[in-house]
């Protein structure tokens, strides 16, 4: 079956520009996560989507970034003003907790590279 | 101090050996602990997890808990050069969704 997918999958843009990344979750998911991953290190978590809300958005590290799923389902992660810092790998994740464990399935992630 | 600490690696081993993966975890409310696998330009995907302490088996794989000391291990047996690919653990935060990462240990197995 369908697993989550990415687009792009690779993003070069350079310092200042605007940039969207998306995602499409496994069907039938209704919760979605976005996760952040620069080189050699674990992915950070950036927002949760329950639905159509954003449930947490606490790992937002500032106000240039801002996501969107506006029918609950395909996520859109905005990112303004685009420094060189922002260059990592954006991961997106999805998951149907009925209950126990959130297995959460990543996608392949967008690899975002500022000039 | 990160929430979960884990051996940076590389770890490089000849294939068949026993594999040890560690992370430590600061925070004695955390539950769930996860093992993520990660192959190179791919997403994690979920290898095992544990709830609380004490062992849990799957095939080759044992994931293993010991929340007194905030210990969190991964053995790998047999090993594989297909099972050379970076190794996270993870726990969800306390309430919450969000996934705590540790750093990843690259594992690298020579046929």
């Amino acid at each position: 079956g369908a697993g989550v997918s990415q687009t792009p999958s690779n993003k070069v843009t350079e310092k200042g520009k605007y940039v969207e990344l998306r995602c499409d979750p496994i069907s039938g998911h209704t919760a979605l996560y976005w996760y952040r991953q620069s080189l050699g290190q674990g992915p950070e978590f950036l927002i949760y989507f329950q639905g159509t809300g954003a449930a947490d958005d606490s790992g937002l590290p500032n106000d240039r970034f801002f996501a969107v799923r506006p029918e609950g389902s395909v996520s859109t992660l905005k990112i303004q003003r685009t420094e060189r810092g922002d260059s990592a790998v954006y991961l997106c994740a999805s998951s149907l907790k009925l209950r126990g464990l959130d297995e959460q399935f990543f996608g392949p992630g967008t690899r975002l590279t500022v000039l | 101090q990160k929430e979960v600490e884990q051996d940076p690696g590389p770890l490089s081993v000849p294939e068949g050996a026993i594999v040890s993966l560690n992370c430590t975890y600061s925070n004695s409310a955390f539950q769930y602990f996860m093992w993520y696998r990660q192959y190179s330009r791919k997403g994690p995907e979920l290898l095992m997890y544990t709830y609380s302490s004490g062992n849990k088996e799957d095939g080759r794989f044992t994931a293993q808990v010991d929340k007194s000391s905030k210990y969190i291990s991964l053995f790998i047996r047999d090993s594989q050069p297909s099972d050379s690919a970076t190794y996270l653990c993870a726990t969800p935060d306390t309430g919450r969704r969000a996934l705590t990462f540790g750093s990843g240990t690259r594992l690298q197995v020579q046929p």
